[in-house]
């Protein structure tokens, strides 16, 4: 149990066009998502929290209108990085959690190259 | 607010043997959860332990046990009977509080030798 999926695995695409990232909780009801970033060699990176329904919280220092996150049901969140540039490119990793619930399950991770 | 600290960047340890991989963490709140993840070359973040600040044992989950000392505030990871497959980056962290959010450590790369 406890599986969530992230799509696409890995993504290329140019400056100035936006990407969209899935996030899919399988198995079970995630009513907290968040997204993280994660640089090589690095520790990970909280971007935001969303709850289902409602609009994301944002870390300090991310740009809410360059990293759009939406959470539309419970078992789906997306992350929208408008008008990429090259130092967007990273490796970007979703988790879920459910209602009661601590742990956090990770999905594989979004590894995003902008040229 | 809360820190993790794991002091050790990287450690080697002969397959077969136990390893433990260090953490100290940081904070005000009386209730809290720490947690382990493994993350191996392919990045995925794979949940291994969790342990609560109320917890009276130790948290174990097969080969992977979580040494809990609160009054010396370390939550240091022990892996017996180490295995080739365990070679990867771990990850400590916290939750804390009524933050549902995670603070991570900097990561011990563990490499499993023969």
């Amino acid at each position: 149990g406890a599986v969530v999926s992230q799509h696409p695995s890995w993504v290329i695409c140019k400056s100035g066009t936006s990407v969209k990232i899935e996030c899919r909780s399988l198995d079970f009801q995630a009513t907290t998502m968040f997204w993280y970033r994660q640089f090589p060699k690095q520790s990970l990176m909280l971007m935001a929290t969303s709850n289902e329904g409602s609009k994301a919280t944002y870390e300090q220092g991310v740009e809410k209108d360059k990293f759009l996150i939406n959470h539309a049901s419970l078992t789906l969140s997306t992350l929208t990085v408008t008008s990429a540039h090259p130092e967007d490119s990273s490796f970007y990793i979703c988790s879920a959690r459910g209602q009661g619930v601590r742990t956090q399950y990770f999905g594989p991770g979004t590894r995003l190259t902008v040229l | 607010a809360q820190k993790i600290t794991q002091t050790q960047p990287g450690m080697f340890v002969q397959e077969k043997e136990a390893v433990t991989l260090d953490c100290t963490y940081d904070t005000s709140d009386p209730s809290y959860g720490l947690f382990w993840y493994k993350q191996p070359s392919s990045g995925e973040m794979i949940f291994l332990i969790y342990q609560g600040s109320y917890d009276q044992q130790n948290a174990t989950e097969g080969r992977y046990s979580l040494n809990f000392q609160k009054a010396r505030k370390s939550a240091n990871l022990v892996i017996s009977a180490s295995q080739l497959g365990d070679s990867a980056m771990y990850f400590c962290a916290m939750s804390g509080g009524t933050a549902s959010k995670l603070t991570f450590g900097t990561g011990t790369r563990l490499q499993v030798t023969l």
